[in-house]
Protein backbone atom coordinates (compact mmCIF):
# COMPACT_ATOMS: atom_id res chain seq x y z
CA UNK A 1 0.00 0.00 0.00
CA UNK A 2 0.75 3.81 -0.30
CA UNK A 3 3.11 5.17 3.23
CA UNK A 4 4.85 8.42 3.58
CA UNK A 5 7.93 8.42 6.14
CA UNK A 6 9.11 11.46 7.88
CA UNK A 7 12.25 12.11 10.12
CA UNK A 8 11.34 11.78 13.53
CA UNK A 9 11.13 15.56 15.19
CA UNK A 10 11.12 17.52 17.25
CA UNK A 11 13.66 19.78 15.33
CA UNK A 12 14.92 23.35 17.01
CA UNK A 13 16.80 25.61 15.01
CA UNK A 14 18.17 29.15 15.18
CA UNK A 15 16.80 32.30 13.33
CA UNK A 16 18.02 32.06 9.80
CA UNK A 17 19.68 28.44 10.01
CA UNK A 18 19.09 26.05 6.86
CA UNK A 19 16.17 23.74 7.28
CA UNK A 20 15.81 20.07 5.94
CA UNK A 21 13.14 17.61 6.65
CA UNK A 22 13.78 14.94 5.23
CA UNK A 23 10.44 12.37 3.31
CA UNK A 24 10.20 9.38 1.84
CA UNK A 25 7.04 7.49 0.26
CA UNK A 26 6.43 4.05 -0.58
CA UNK A 27 3.47 3.50 -3.56
CA UNK A 28 2.86 2.11 -6.60
CA UNK A 29 2.35 4.24 -10.05
CA UNK A 30 2.59 7.67 -10.35
CA UNK A 31 1.43 9.49 -6.80
CA UNK A 32 1.49 12.92 -6.32
CA UNK A 33 2.45 14.68 -3.62
CA UNK A 34 2.39 17.57 -0.70
CA UNK A 35 3.62 19.57 1.81
CA UNK A 36 1.24 20.48 4.52
CA UNK A 37 2.14 23.03 7.28
CA UNK A 38 0.08 23.33 10.97
CA UNK A 39 0.70 26.68 12.71
CA UNK A 40 -0.31 26.23 16.39
CA UNK A 41 -4.28 26.30 17.04
CA UNK A 42 -5.25 25.98 13.13
CA UNK A 43 -5.79 23.14 10.79
CA UNK A 44 -3.67 22.47 7.64
CA UNK A 45 -2.72 24.71 5.15
CA UNK A 46 -0.92 23.53 1.87
CA UNK A 47 2.40 24.74 1.62
CA UNK A 48 3.48 22.95 -1.63
CA UNK A 49 2.96 19.98 -3.99
CA UNK A 50 4.54 18.33 -7.14
CA UNK A 51 2.54 16.05 -9.83
CA UNK A 52 5.48 14.32 -11.05
CA UNK A 53 8.95 13.33 -10.98
CA UNK A 54 11.48 16.10 -11.36
CA UNK A 55 8.60 18.92 -10.73
CA UNK A 56 9.74 20.85 -8.04
CA UNK A 57 7.28 22.90 -5.86
CA UNK A 58 7.83 26.33 -3.81
CA UNK A 59 5.98 28.71 -1.78
CA UNK A 60 7.00 31.14 1.03
CA UNK A 61 10.78 30.07 0.54
CA UNK A 62 10.10 26.61 1.05
CA UNK A 63 11.25 23.79 -1.92
CA UNK A 64 10.93 20.37 -2.48
CA UNK A 65 12.03 18.28 -5.36
CA UNK A 66 9.71 15.17 -6.10
CA UNK A 67 12.58 12.24 -6.57
CA UNK A 68 11.44 8.80 -8.31
CA UNK A 69 14.68 7.55 -8.45
CA UNK A 70 15.52 8.24 -4.48
CA UNK A 71 11.05 8.08 -3.41
CA UNK A 72 12.10 11.10 -1.83
CA UNK A 73 10.42 14.36 -1.20
CA UNK A 74 12.49 16.69 0.99
CA UNK A 75 11.42 19.74 2.24
CA UNK A 76 14.10 22.48 2.60
CA UNK A 77 14.52 26.62 3.35
CA UNK A 78 17.75 28.28 3.38
CA UNK A 79 16.74 30.56 6.11
CA UNK A 80 14.20 29.68 8.78
CA UNK A 81 12.11 32.23 10.67
CA UNK A 82 10.59 32.39 14.08
CA UNK A 83 7.30 32.27 12.25
CA UNK A 84 8.34 29.01 10.57
CA UNK A 85 7.85 27.32 13.79
CA UNK A 86 4.87 24.73 13.24
CA UNK A 87 4.02 20.62 12.35
CA UNK A 88 5.22 20.25 8.80
CA UNK A 89 3.29 16.55 7.09
CA UNK A 90 4.61 14.88 4.32
CA UNK A 91 1.45 13.72 2.34
CA UNK A 92 0.94 11.63 -1.13
CA UNK A 93 -2.02 10.83 -3.09
CA UNK A 94 -3.02 8.37 -5.80
CA UNK A 95 -5.87 8.15 -7.66
CA UNK A 96 -8.88 7.96 -4.57
CA UNK A 97 -9.84 9.74 -2.10
CA UNK A 98 -7.22 9.20 0.02
CA UNK A 99 -4.46 11.10 1.21
CA UNK A 100 -1.49 9.14 2.92
CA UNK A 101 0.29 11.65 5.33
CA UNK A 102 3.05 10.78 7.08
CA UNK A 103 3.59 11.47 11.03
CA UNK A 104 4.34 15.12 11.20
CA UNK A 105 7.44 16.85 12.10
CA UNK A 106 7.25 19.74 14.42
CA UNK A 107 10.20 22.34 13.79
CA UNK A 108 10.67 25.08 16.45
CA UNK A 109 12.59 28.29 15.75
CA UNK A 110 14.54 29.89 18.29
CA UNK A 111 15.04 34.21 17.51
CA UNK B 1 -16.10 33.67 3.28
CA UNK B 2 -13.01 31.72 1.02
CA UNK B 3 -11.86 28.53 1.46
CA UNK B 4 -12.87 26.05 4.11
CA UNK B 5 -14.79 27.15 7.03
CA UNK B 6 -15.89 25.10 10.35
CA UNK B 7 -17.79 26.32 13.06
CA UNK B 8 -18.10 26.44 16.03
CA UNK B 9 -14.03 25.86 16.55
CA UNK B 10 -13.71 24.88 19.82
CA UNK B 11 -16.55 22.39 21.87
CA UNK B 12 -17.17 20.92 24.78
CA UNK B 13 -19.51 17.91 25.94
CA UNK B 14 -20.78 15.64 28.01
CA UNK B 15 -20.65 12.36 27.43
CA UNK B 16 -24.48 12.52 26.94
CA UNK B 17 -24.81 15.51 24.45
CA UNK B 18 -25.44 15.74 21.50
CA UNK B 19 -23.37 18.45 19.34
CA UNK B 20 -23.17 19.10 15.71
CA UNK B 21 -19.97 19.94 14.05
CA UNK B 22 -20.38 21.94 10.55
CA UNK B 23 -18.54 22.84 7.52
CA UNK B 24 -18.70 25.18 4.66
CA UNK B 25 -16.32 25.18 1.28
CA UNK B 26 -16.78 28.43 -0.74
CA UNK B 27 -14.45 26.44 -3.10
CA UNK B 28 -16.58 24.88 -5.77
CA UNK B 29 -15.34 21.90 -5.08
CA UNK B 30 -17.62 18.59 -5.67
CA UNK B 31 -15.69 16.17 -2.86
CA UNK B 32 -15.40 16.67 1.65
CA UNK B 33 -13.60 14.85 3.77
CA UNK B 34 -14.34 14.36 7.79
CA UNK B 35 -10.97 13.71 9.49
CA UNK B 36 -9.93 13.16 13.14
CA UNK B 37 -6.43 14.06 14.33
CA UNK B 38 -5.19 12.81 17.81
CA UNK B 39 -2.44 13.59 19.88
CA UNK B 40 0.30 11.10 19.30
CA UNK B 41 -1.45 9.65 15.91
CA UNK B 42 -1.35 10.36 12.66
CA UNK B 43 -4.27 11.99 10.90
CA UNK B 44 -7.32 9.38 10.46
CA UNK B 45 -10.05 9.71 7.87
CA UNK B 46 -13.57 9.43 8.69
CA UNK B 47 -15.56 9.96 5.60
CA UNK B 48 -15.61 11.18 2.26
CA UNK B 49 -18.38 12.78 0.51
CA UNK B 50 -18.94 13.28 -3.34
CA UNK B 51 -21.39 14.75 -4.98
CA UNK B 52 -23.24 14.47 -1.55
CA UNK B 53 -23.02 10.59 -1.56
CA UNK B 54 -20.86 8.98 0.56
CA UNK B 55 -17.97 7.09 -0.58
CA UNK B 56 -15.97 6.29 2.31
CA UNK B 57 -16.57 5.20 5.65
CA UNK B 58 -13.35 4.28 7.29
CA UNK B 59 -14.88 2.34 10.04
CA UNK B 60 -15.98 4.95 11.70
CA UNK B 61 -18.33 4.42 15.31
CA UNK B 62 -21.53 4.78 14.88
CA UNK B 63 -21.93 7.67 17.48
CA UNK B 64 -20.20 9.99 14.73
CA UNK B 65 -23.07 10.55 11.91
CA UNK B 66 -22.04 13.19 8.70
CA UNK B 67 -24.44 14.41 7.03
CA UNK B 68 -24.16 16.15 3.19
CA UNK B 69 -26.79 18.35 2.50
CA UNK B 70 -25.29 19.30 -0.54
CA UNK B 71 -21.62 19.62 -2.14
CA UNK B 72 -21.12 22.92 -0.10
CA UNK B 73 -21.78 22.03 3.36
CA UNK B 74 -21.09 19.20 5.68
CA UNK B 75 -22.00 18.10 8.88
CA UNK B 76 -20.48 15.66 11.63
CA UNK B 77 -23.65 14.79 14.40
CA UNK B 78 -21.74 13.21 17.88
CA UNK B 79 -23.80 12.09 20.31
CA UNK B 80 -23.13 10.00 23.22
CA UNK B 81 -19.76 10.24 22.99
CA UNK B 82 -16.26 9.11 25.16
CA UNK B 83 -13.39 10.66 26.57
CA UNK B 84 -10.82 9.47 23.97
CA UNK B 85 -13.05 11.31 21.10
CA UNK B 86 -11.25 14.51 22.23
CA UNK B 87 -9.48 15.29 19.14
CA UNK B 88 -8.77 17.99 16.26
CA UNK B 89 -11.83 17.36 13.82
CA UNK B 90 -10.83 18.64 10.48
CA UNK B 91 -12.81 18.95 7.24
CA UNK B 92 -11.28 19.17 4.03
CA UNK B 93 -13.13 19.68 0.34
CA UNK B 94 -11.13 18.80 -2.86
CA UNK B 95 -12.25 18.92 -6.98
CA UNK B 96 -12.14 15.07 -7.28
CA UNK B 97 -10.52 12.19 -6.69
CA UNK B 98 -7.61 12.51 -9.49
CA UNK B 99 -3.89 12.31 -7.59
CA UNK B 100 -3.52 16.06 -8.70
CA UNK B 101 -6.74 16.91 -7.46
CA UNK B 102 -5.42 18.94 -3.86
CA UNK B 103 -7.47 18.68 -0.36
CA UNK B 104 -7.81 21.81 0.95
CA UNK B 105 -8.40 22.27 4.88
CA UNK B 106 -10.25 24.02 7.32
CA UNK B 107 -8.97 25.56 10.23
CA UNK B 108 -10.62 22.84 12.54
CA UNK B 109 -13.08 22.66 15.84
CA UNK B 110 -11.06 21.40 18.98
CA UNK B 111 -13.64 18.80 20.93
CA UNK B 112 -13.65 17.85 24.35
CA UNK B 113 -15.37 15.07 25.83
CA UNK B 114 -15.85 15.60 29.87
Amino acid sequence: GNSVTQMEGPVTLSEEAFLTINCTYTATGYPSLFWYVQYPGEGLQLLLKATKADDKGSNKGFEATYRKETTSFHLEKGSVQVSDSAVYFCALKRDDYKLSFGAGTTVTVRA
Amino acid sequence: ETGVTQTPRHLVMGMTNKKSLKCEQHLGHNAMYWYKQSAKKPLELMFVYSLEERVENNSVPSRFSPECPNSSHLFLHLHTLQPEDSALYLCASSQGRGSTDTQYFGPGTRLTVL
